[in-house]
């Protein structure tokens, strides 16, 4: 089974700074089946990168996604105020067929 | 525009069985394989199952034996039967589009809540 690990846990951050979140797999997970989704609470989870770099439709150019490998990241330049939310790595074809990290909380510093 | 209905939830005792449906509308239904995953309180993302656009259907360990998932293309819906249920499935189940053979999934429902309660 892969296993995806984020860090850091949690993330304080202000608005205008720039985040980096990571994903770790436990095995190396090709690029083009990992992706990356945005949740906020008490909303279901919304697609921000597939592909470990494509930004789905109507995603700001803010979000990227880098990575290859075992490492992968998401990165946020310049932090708007709805950017606050709980980040999630997901990667395809392993066994079982999805996994998903623990996530990410993004917070208000 | 692409929508995901999911229905069926609910408060049930251990032991018990739910069927969940998820409405869908906006894309070629039949094209399309079609994923549940679910949320435990508090919790992260689990994927539970996968129906795909020609017949095959593949399960998480924690569900297999005791959930099925079907669809009708003709009524554009995805359905989850849920048998044998235990406290440790109670979550938010999304219904969830699945993209291609990139694997991603693109739209997903608003959820419903299952309680396994006594």
């Amino acid at each position: 089974e892969i296993v995806l690990t984020q860090s850091p846990g949690t993330l304080s951050l202000s608005p205008g700074e720039r985040a980096t979140l990571s994903c770790r797999a436990s095995q190396s997970v090709s690029s083009t089946f990992l992706a990356w989704y945005q949740q906020k609470p008490g909303q279901a989870p919304r697609l921000l990168i597939y592909s470990t770099s494509s930004r789905a439709t109507g995603i700001p150019d803010r979000f990227s996604g880098s990575g290859s490998g075992t490492d992968f990241t998401l990165t946020i330049s310049g932090l708007e105020p709805e950017d606050f939310a709980v980040y999630y790595c997901q990667q395809y074809g392993g066994s079982p067929l999805y996994t998903f990290g623990q996530g990410t909380k993004l917070e208000i510093k | 525009e692409v929508q995901l209905v999911e229905s069926g939830g609910g408060l049930v005792q251990p032991g018990g069985s739910l069927r969940l449906s998820c409405a869908a509308s906006g894309f070629t239904f039949s094209d399309y394989a079609m994923n549940w995953v679910r949320q435990a309180p508090g919790k992260g993302l689990e994927w539970v199952s996968i129906s795909g656009s020609g017949g095959s259907t593949f399960y998480a360990d924690s569900v297999k034996g005791r959930f099925t998932i079907s669809r009708d293309n003709y009524k554009n819906t995805l359905y989850l039967q849920m048998n044998s249920l235990r406290a440790d499935d109670t979550a938010v189940y999304y219904c969830a589009k699945w993209v291609g053979a990139t694997g991603y999934l693109d739209y997903w429902g608003q959820g419903t809540l299952v309680t396994v309660s006594s």
